[in-house]
């Protein structure tokens, strides 16, 4: 089993630029979630999905959209990047939305100039 | 708006001393996760804590939940070089939705 899998591991835009961040995982999983972790501090919620065919925001959604494509697979766009979204960003799933530990992905190191 | 307060955020303990870390949160929620980053890596489940008065061990470190108080402890017993690390707990006050905490940064020296 690879887990949960995140591409791509690095990217560099400029401002205005817009980008997709891809995630998947293959244990089966209900829920899933986009988190952002930015220097010297925790993971901030951006957006999850707590089964196929649901979204809803986390703490900070604002600028991104997400897309949950299948039970596998959970997307994050940037429709416009900013500075602002310089971050670490990492997926995570869960066998459910209530109660169960978060597998989390490698993460994908953003940078937004 | 839930707050999440870790301490201490900076540790540097020797080896084998004990020592916790404590996990402060502002609204009432009986699940309560901690996990281990080491640098530039992902994140790590440790333990899982989902109700009043649970306790968890594994190792070395021993995890424990106060839903009166909204505090949890993880407490590290005879530390090694090898729990070198960032440890940050997160609550689940509503279903998918966690807040986590600051993180502790723990360096055990020889």
């Amino acid at each position: 089993n690879a887990g949960v899998t995140q591409t791509p591991k690095f990217q560099v835009l400029k401002t205005g630029q817009s980008m997709t961040l891809q995630c998947a995982q293959d244990m089966n999983h209900n829920s899933m979630y986009w988190y952002r972790q930015d220097p010297g501090m925790g993971l901030r919620l951006i957006y999850y999905s707590a089964s196929e065919g649901t979204t809803d925001k986390g703490e900070v959604p604002n600028g991104y959209n997400v897309s949950r494509l299948n039970k596998r697979e959970f997307s994050l766009r940037l429709e416009s990047a900013a500075p602002s979204q310089t971050s670490v960003y990492f997926c995570a799933s869960s066998e459910g939305p209530k109660g169960y530990e978060q597998y989390f992905g490698p993460g994908t190191r953003l940078t937004v100039t | 708006e839930l707050k999440v307060e870790q301490n201490p955020l900076f540790l540097s303990m020797q080896e084998g001393k004990n020592y916790t870390i404590y996990c402060n949160y502002s609204t009432t929620s009986d699940r309560l996760y901690w996990y281990r980053q080491d640098p530039g890596k992902s994140l790590e489940s440790l333990f899982v804590l989902l109700s009043n008065g649970a306790v968890k061990q594994e190792g070395r470190l021993m995890a424990s939940l106060d839903t009166k108080a909204r505090l949890s402890t993880l407490h590290i017993t005879a530390a090694v070089h090898d729990l070198s690390a960032t440890y940050f707990c997160a609550v689940e006050p509503n279903a998918g939705k966690s807040t986590f905490g600051d993180g502790t940064t723990l360096t055990v020296k020889p």
